[in-house]
């Protein structure tokens, strides 16, 4: 199956730094990609999508200036958390579709960010 | 926007028995219902999906069923096991897949040896 991959897979920042967050799709283009956040024991709350070349579609109750995204090319979006606060803490999941009618989406493996 | 729902939210069963889990949406142009198993620090993995066209679909021991008029469909594990117990995650999304997940709040599945 198609692989997305996601870097760092751990990352520890002091409050009040920024720290970016790759995603990448290792063997398709991916247009769109989505980045979810995950509070411990929660589920998955979609933050934004990405598209390729255009800006990113923030949710609701997502601030765009703190987290910024970033798709530079058809294989890698980046999600930059910047001006981090504890609060920020969180596992960061994101995902591609392969894309056409009845494919499924891809998830990277996730980034644990802890801000301290 | 689309909104769903899961019941129960922790689920134990005896090894072997069944395990069934449910999900309603609120969107009726949602058309594609993954369903993903989750472990503890790592990426939820798809185990079963079905699309709007469907009203059943099998693997092997898991199966989904999908109700558009009531809006609700469910996953229905058999013969479980002890590498069953995990988080369950439902998910309704548009474009079959190729656009946003909306997921529902999770289950945690206990198989009891």
């Amino acid at each position: 199956g198609a692989v997305v991959s996601q870097h760092p897979s751990r990352v520890i920042c002091k409050s009040g730094t920024s720290v970016k967050i790759e995603c990448r799709s290792l063997d398709f283009q991916a247009t769109t990609m989505f980045w979810y956040r995950q509070f411990p024991k929660q589920s998955l709350m979609l933050m934004a999508t990405s598209n390729e070349g255009s800006k990113a579609t923030y949710e609701q109750g997502v601030e765009k200036d703190k987290f910024l995204i970033n798709h530079a090319s058809l294989t890698l979006s980046t999600l930059t958390v910047t001006s981090a606060h504890p609060e920020d803490s969180s596992f960061y999941i994101c995902s591609a579709p392969l894309g056409g009618a009845g494919r499924e989406q891809y998830f990277g493996p996730g980034t644990r960010l802890t801000v301290t | 926007g689309e909104n769903v729902e899961q019941h129960p939210s922790t689920l134990s069963v005896q090894e072997g028995d069944s395990a069934v889990i449910k999900c309603t949406y609120s969107d009726s142009a949602s058309n594609y219902f993954p369903w993903y198993k989750q472990e503890l620090g790592k990426r939820p993995q798809l185990i079963i999906d079905i699309r709007s066209n469907v009203g059943e679909k099998k693997d092997q021991r898991i199966a989904v069923t999908l109700n558009k008029t009531a809006k609700h469909f469910s996953l229905h594990i058999t013969e479980t096991q002890p590498e069953d117990s995990a988080v369950y995650f439902c998910a309704a999304g548009f474009n079959f897949g190729n656009e946003k997940l909306t997921f529902g709040t999770g289950t945690r599945l206990t198989i009891i040896p």
